[in-house]
């Protein structure tokens, strides 16, 4: 079956540690994966996202990702964790072709401890 | 600003009415698509329209419905609410109809049903 795995719906790290939030899909053709962040109350902000090229993708506030296709994964990861990184994360991919349905993982609430 | 616009943003009905939610695309973006937001069940596709024609289908109930006029907003109707149609629906828009193009989400309609 089709779907996108994110493994552990919490993380914790402290400020200026690093950021691991971890992303796995599974499917038959080679998907576009995204990843967004939802700040309370908002809706989600596009990170970044893998279409093809490059398999290192970085984004805005210094996220970067790695396709790693032998490994179906799309892990993001940040150096140093800042306190505005707190948020929930969401991880997700286009892995149907001819449409743009995005599958969603369940979410990773990152907090970040001072 | 993702440029999309969600209206009401708070929505509070009784079981068994119909509520309407509203979604303007950003400008320029033809498709639009609906997601639902729930503790228990994540973020679930609902549906894509594209330049006024539906173009996927998620996990919509028969009770609710959308559609996608001629300027290019888009209206989910849900009919006879259930308590477990509480929750935060998302509408957000892409340029394209299928492939990279990442999705831009409007804040959300917190909808409760009591």
């Amino acid at each position: 079956a089709q779907s996108v795995t994110q493994l552990g719906s919490h993380v914790s790290v402290s400020e200026g540690a690093l950021v691991l939030l971890r992303c796995n899909y599974s499917s038959s053709v080679p998907p576009y994966l995204f990843w967004y962040v939802q700040y309370p109350n908002q809706g989600l902000q596009l990170l970044l996202k893998y279409t093809t090229g490059a398999t290192l993708v970085k984004g805005i506030n210094g996220f970067e990702a790695e396709f790693k296709k032998s490994e179906t994964s799309f892990h993001l990861t940040k150096p140093s964790a800042h306190m505005s990184d707190a948020a929930e994360y969401f991880c997700a991919a286009n892995l149907q072709t001819g449409a743009n349905n995005l599958f969603f993982g369940t979410g990773t609430r990152l907090t970040v401890i001072p | 600003d993702s440029g999309v616009t969600q209206t009401p943003k708070h929505l509070i009905t009784a079981t068994g009415q119909r509520v309407t939610l509203r979604c303007s695309p950003r400008s320029g973006d033809l498709s639009v698509y609906w997601y639902q937001q729930s503790l228990d069940q994540g973020l679930q596709f609902l549906i894509h329209y594209y330049n006024g024609e539906e173009r996927a289908k998620g996990n919509i109930l028969e009770r609710f419905s959308a559609q996608q006029f001629p300027d290019l907003h888009s209206e989910l109707n849900l009919s006879s609410l259930e308590l477990g149609d509480s929750a935060l629906y998302f509408c957000a828009s892409s340029v394209a109809e299928s492939g990279s193009s990442p999705l831009h989400f409007g804040n959300g309609t917190r909808l409760t049903v009591t």
